[in-house]
């Protein structure tokens, strides 16, 4: 059973810190990862992908991966109210899988 | 907006009901996807389309039934439900499915309740 796990939060965060989010996921043999930003009431809507080891930065987010360890974590520099949602982590397992799975996502609150 | 629409936006059917949702991209992929979110539980895929060939049946209850007529155009064809199936159905697309680079973009999903 392939699976991502992700803390269930509530993470509260005053505005203008830095969001840390992470999630770990079961099988080494995933190969790419994706965050998905969730409002209340709203579908997902992909706002980082990370295919290799290491950060990639957009903006105020940052992905990290790391494969030895089995985590991604995302990073929300000068977080705002507007950033308050769900945040999704999902894998990609190719081969005989070959399908996305979901954490259950960790609700963030910023508070102003 | 993310180039793929949904309707109905909401839906209220009763158990002996027939109802269908319906899912468009506008983005030229050639995958499209099925998902059930219920509260408190993660993403459940539940069916898969590749260039109009279903290639993914997650164990769902045949009251479900997908449809995909054309790359562009996905249905879920909905009757006997049970009010467990109240949940929010989201439709989402992808350039390919046998790729590591699959992202997928979500409709803005049916919240469906079954009475």
């Amino acid at each position: 059973q392939k699976e991502v796990e992700q803390n269930s939060g509530p993470l509260s965060v005053p505005e203008g810190a830095i969001a840390s989010l992470n999630c770990t996921y079961s099988d080494r043999v995933s190969q790419s990862f994706f965050w998905y930003r969730q409002y209340s009431g709203k579908s997902p809507e992909l706002i980082m992908s990370i295919y290799s080891n290491g950060d990639k930065e957009d903006g105020r987010f940052t992905a990290q991966l790391n494969k030895a360890s089995q985590y991604v974590s995302l990073l929300i520099r000068d977080s705002q109210p507007s950033d308050s949602a769900t945040y999704l982590c999902a894998a990609f397992y190719g081969g005989a899988t070959n399908k996305l799975i979901f954490g259950t996502g960790t609700l963030l609150a910023v508070q102003p | 907006e993310t180039g793929v629409t949904q309707t109905p936006r909401h839906l209220v059917m009763g158990m002996t009901n027939k109802k269908s949702l319906k899912c468009e991209q506008h983005l030229g992929h050639n995958a499209m996807y099925w998902y059930k979110q219920s509260a408190k539980k993660p993403l459940e895929l539940m069916f898969v389309y590749s260039l109009e060939e279903r290639v993914e049946n997650n164990s769902v209850p045949s009251r479900f039934s997908p449809e995909c007529p054309n790359s562009s155009h996905l249905f879920l064809h909905l009757h006997t439900l049970q009010p467990e199936d109240s949940a929010l159905y989201l439709c989402a697309s992808s350039p390919r499915t046998a790729s590591s680079y699959n992202e997928q973009f979500f409709g803005p999903g049916t919240r469906l309740t079954v009475l």
